[in-house]
C-alpha cells in the first residue's frame, strides 16, 4: 500500500538559509500535518491542513509556513534557518473518517550548520 | 489543557515475557482517541493500535492492547510475547476534538523499551 511520501530524506543547510519540505499524503487522506522532532525528544505539533485549508497550529516559528495544495500535496518553507531548527522533521497524513490516526513519513533530517 | 505523561523513561523486558508501558492524559473534552506509536532506531513513526473515548471494549492488535481506564484517565500499553524487534522507543498520543478537520495529535515524551534475549 501506498505510504507518506516525504521529500528530500536528509538535507542540510547553513545558518540563514531557508529550506522546503516536501510531502506527499496517502491518497485519498484529506488531512496534513506537520511535527518537528528534535534529538531525543517527543514530535511537537507544528501545523495542519484539512482540505487543503489551516486546521490547527502548535509551536510553529513565524520564520516557517505551509501550505496545501490542490493535489493535497503539502510543502514546509523555512527561512533564516537557525542552529535549533536542526531535527526530524515528520508529516503525517489522516483520513478524517477513519479515527484520525496518524500516518507519518519516513521524515526529513534537517542539519543546520 | 490536553498533556500526555510517560513516566517510565526506559523499560526493560525478557524476551517471551509481556510487558506494561503506562501512559496518563488529561484533557477536558468528552471526545478523544488515543493512540500508540513505535519508534525504532531508525526513525521512521509506526502506528500501533487506537482507543476512542467512547469505545467500551479495550482495543486489541495482534500483541498490543490497551488497559484503558477513563475514570483514571490511563491507557497503558500491553506487549505480549515480547521480541527482539520490539526494542524501540514508544510515544503514547493523544487527539483531542470532535468531527472532521485535522485537529492536532499530541505526544509524551515516550519510553524506550529494551528487549533482552
Amino acid at each position: 500500500a501506498a505510504g507518506v511520501i516525504q521529500s528530500p530524506r536528509h538535507l542540510i543547510k547553513e545558518k540563514r538559509e531557508t529550506a522546503t519540505l516536501k510531502c506527499y499524503p496517502i491518497p485519498r487522506h484529506d488531512t496534513v500535518y506537520w511535527y518537528q522532532q528534535g534529538p531525543g525528544q517527543d514530535p511537537q505539533f507544528l501545523i495542519s491542513f484539512y482540505e487543503k485549508m489551516q486546521s490547527d497550529k502548535g509551536s510553529i516559528p513565524d520564520r516557517f509556513s505551509a501550505q496545501q495544495f490542490s493535489d493535497y500535496h503539502s510543502e514546509l518553507n523555512m527561512s533564516s534557518l537557525e542552529l535549533g531548527d536542526s531535527a526530524l522533521y515528520f508529516c503525517a497524513s489522516s483520513f478524517s473518517g477513519g479515527g484520525e490516526k496518524l500516518f507519518f513519513g519516513s521524515g526529513t533530517q534537517l542539519s543546520v550548520l | 489543557a490536553q498533556k500526555i505523561t510517560q513516566t517510565q523513561p526506559g523499560m526493560f523486558v525478557q524476551e517471551k515475557e509481556a510487558v506494561t508501558l503506562d501512559c496518563t492524559y488529561d484533557t477536558s473534552d468528552q471526545s478523544y482517541g488515543l493512540f500508540w506509536y513505535k519508534q525504532p532506531s531508525s526513525g521512521e513513526m509506526i502506528f500501533l493500535i487506537y482507543q476512542g473515548s467512547y469505545d467500551e471494549q479495550n482495543a486489541t492488535e495482534g500483541r498490543y492492547s490497551l488497559n484503558f481506564q477513563k475514570a483514571r484517565k490511563s491507557t497503558n500499553l500491553v506487549i505480549s510475547a515480547s521480541q527482539l524487534g520490539d526494542s524501540a522507543m514508544y510515544f503514547c498520543a493523544m487527539r483531542e476534538g470532535q468531527g472532521t478537520g485535522g485537529f492536532k495529535t499530541i505526544f509524551g515524551a515516550g519510553t524506550r523499551l529494551f528487549v533482552k534475549a
